[in-house]
């Protein structure tokens, strides 16, 4: 059982728009702006994309782009192409005691 | 730029111990924080802990206390992440991941740049 909760799979057409959300609690999400999302391709590391909720790294295409509203985080990404086929993982900072960082279950992009 | 180059993999028993190291190029290896994150097999990631390459502090995830040690070579610009008393579940793909923030500020930065990984196998 993962910390922030993600749904399990989403899918879109190329060129249509979604959006993946990240539910977590008042300890993570809803305390901190140090939320992160993470794409993975198979058998590849993963691949920073966006950190503190909504900033991309140099180099990471502007469809990207992510929100907070309370204890949930959100990923868009617009314009899909085929290769934004991947899993995305969101993460947190978190004031738990037993650890400083959560991630969600991830979320399964397919691209139809 | 960035390159982080981890050792290969690795096959234990259990009760075994395993260390896997991280070798950082193109950026001040003193400088930024480097954590440890695992995946198993068709699973999620899961944070294990950090290192500071400066200082040699660190901070683990509760449930590898007294199981992980993590150290680094400041000489080498190499980082090392060892576990012990190991399980069938520790059988994981495990990550070095350069922090986005120095060392001079908390680690609340955010995983920028990650190593390719190393599968770690336990089994008798």
């Amino acid at each position: 059982q993962s910390a922030l909760t993600q749904s399990a799979s989403v899918s879109g057409s190329p060129g249509q728009s979604i959006t993946i959300s990240c539910t977590g609690t008042s300890s993570d999400i809803g305390s901190y702006n140090y939320v992160s999302w993470y794409q993975q391709h198979p058998g590849k590391a993963p691949k920073l994309i966006i950190y503190d909720v909504t900033k991309r790294p140099s180099g990471v295409s502007n469809r990207f782009s992510g929100s907070k509203s309370g204890n949930t985080a959100s990923l868009t990404i617009s314009g899909l192409q085929a290769d934004d086929e991947a899993d995305y993982y969101c993460s947190s900072y978190t004031s738990s005691n037993t650890l400083d960082w959560v991630f969600g279950g991830g979320t399964k992009l397919t691209v139809l | 730029q960035v390159q982080l180059v981890q050792s290969g993999a690795e096959v234990k028993k259990p009760g075994a111990s395993v260390k896997v190291s991280c070798k950082a190029s193109g950026y001040t290896f003193t400088v930024y924080y480097m954590h440890w994150v695992r995946q198993a097999p068709g699973r999620g990631l899961e944070w294990m802990g950090w290192i500071n390459p400066n200082s040699g502090g660190s901070n683990f995830a509760q449930k590898f206390q007294g199981r992980v040690t993590m150290t680094r070579d400041t000489s080498i610009n190499t980082a090392y992440m060892e576990l012990s008393s190991l399980r069938s579940d520790d059988s994981a793909v495990y990550y070095c991941a350069r922090g986005l923030t120095t060392v001079m500020a908390a680690a609340t930065g955010s995983f920028d740049d990650w190593g390719q990984g190393t599968l770690v196998t336990v089994s008798s």
